[in-house]
């Protein structure tokens, strides 16, 4: 069964220092996964995904996810974070049954100070 | 080209009252996903939907909780007789198709709360 782990559940950043919210998975065949940011009380909404070719995924406000198939780890990475960026961040993976539903980690709050 | 929307963005219902959750996806999106969020964790799928058919309800509860996309109009979630377990978020999510490569698109959410 596909799964997804985020083992942080909080990740502290000062403003213009490079961050990194880990995601690590386990799938049965090749993986498609995502990442979402969630802003209080709104929605889910869409930063990048890997479906295959180059392990750099460039996404959405200047984020990016290295994939790493000997490391199962699909990491997010920002050069330099903004007090903006504050927010709950999934990782996700697509089930490969009929539904290709998404399947979430726990989440990682991101909390980057001034 | 506007994005998911579901109303009502928070609903309030007592224990044993019922509760209809609605989901209109983006234009030209034939399939739906529903998400439930409880607090400070993350999203578990409940059902997945195309047009007059649901596909995967592997997620539902088996008892008081029932999804329909009919051929016209928005999606709904329902959920009958409600009980305190219930007070979540409810994310509604949409497709163009279920190729795995598609990113799905949320709506804001509806926020049950079940006194």
């Amino acid at each position: 069964a596909q799964s997804v782990a985020q083992p942080e559940d909080q990740v502290n950043v000062a403003e213009g220092n490079p961050l990194t919210v880990k995601c690590t998975y386990s799938v049965s065949g090749n993986p498609y996964l995502f990442w979402y940011v969630q802003y209080p009380n709104r929605g889910l909404q869409f930063l990048l995904k890997y479906i295959t070719g180059d392990n750099l995924v460039k996404g959405s406000y200047g984020f990016e996810a290295e994939f790493n198939k000997s490391q199962t780890s699909f990491h997010l990475k920002k050069p330099s974070a903004l007090v903006s960026d504050s927010a709950l961040y999934f990782c996700a993976v697509r089930g490969m049954d009929s539904s290709y539903k998404l399947i979430f980690g726990s989440g990682t709050r991101l909390l980057v100070r001034p | 080209n506007a994005g998911v929307m579901q109303n009502p963005r928070h609903l309030v219902r007592r224990r044993g009252q019922e509760a209809r959750l609605r989901c209109s996806p983006m234009k030209g999106h034939s399939h739906v996903y529903w998400y439930r969020q409880l607090p400070e964790e993350g999203l578990k799928f409940m059902v997945y939907l195309q047009k007059e058919n649901i596909i995967d309800e592997s997620g539902m509860p088996k008892e008081r909780f029932s999804a329909e996309f009919p051929k016209e109009g928005p999606s709904i979630l329902r959920i009958q007789q409600v009980v305190r377990g219930d007070s979540a978020a409810y994310f509604c999510a949409s497709s163009p198709g279920a190729a795995p490569s598609n990113e799905q698109f949320f709506g804001p959410g509806t926020r049950l709360t079940v006194l």
